[in-house]
């Protein structure tokens, strides 16, 4: 099955620091991925949709200038979390669309983000 | 705006007890149904996807069930094992492609 891989898996930082996460389609071509935010006992939330070579489109209520996010290959989207702070702290899950399965997400096991 | 509500939260049951898990949603108009399994600071693994036209689909175990109409969905675990012991999520898809996801139900099947 397609694989969706993310890196890193675990980490934590000091506030007011920047934190990339990357997201990979290891085995096929993905123009389109999304990014999830998953607090603790919570649903997941779409924070953004990530479209390869265009601007992602954010959720209501999700600070664009904070999450960025870039979509720069058919298999790579980076969210880079800016300026962190411990309410940023929380589960982040990346999934990514096969062209030719487009019903079915695959997603990437998660980035645990801890911020102090 | 779609809402997803599953009910119970937790559920503890004995091994080999077949179980239920309920999942409703306020806007019938879906394009698909999902059902995931999330292990604890894990993932999300795909178990069955219902299309909108489709009433139920199987996978070993697990019989996953839809009526758009009422806005409802029902995961049937028949003979419960230890290892399915994961959160459960329910997810719609309302043609965007873009998922919303219930809360998820906590199993815990008991040796």
């Amino acid at each position: 099955g397609a694989v969706v891989s993310q890196h890193p898996s675990r980490v934590i930082c000091k506030s007011g620091t920047s934190v990339k996460i990357e997201c990979r389609s290891l085995d096929f071509q993905a123009t389109t991925m999304f990014w999830y935010r998953q607090f603790p006992k919570q649903s997941l939330m779409l924070m953004a949709t990530s479209n390869e070579g265009s601007k992602a489109t954010y959720e209501q209520g999700v600070e664009k200038d904070k999450f960025l996010i870039n979509h720069a290959s058919l298999t790579l989207s980076t969210l880079t979390v800016t300026s962190a702070h411990p309410e940023d702290s929380s589960f982040y899950i990346c999934s990514a669309i096969r062209p030719t399965s487009t019903d079915t997400q695959y997603f990437g096991p998660g980035t645990r983000l801890t911020v102090l | 705006k779609q809402e997803v509500t599953q009910i119970p939260a937790a559920l503890s049951v004995p091994e080999g007890e077949n179980l239920v898990l309920n999942c409703s949603f306020t806007d019938s108009a879906i394009y698909n149904l999902q059902w995931f399994r999330q292990d604890p600071g894990k993932g999300l693994t795909s178990l069955l996807l219902i299309q909108s036209s489709q009433r139920e689909q199987t996978s070993g175990r697990l019989n996953a069930s839809l009526d758009k109409s009422s806005g409802r969905s029902t995961l049937y675990i028949a003979a419960s094992q230890p290892g399915d012991s994961a959160t459960y999520l329910c997810a719609v898809a309302s043609g965007s492609e873009k998922l919303v996801f219930g809360k998820g139900t906590k199993l815990t099947v008991n040796p």
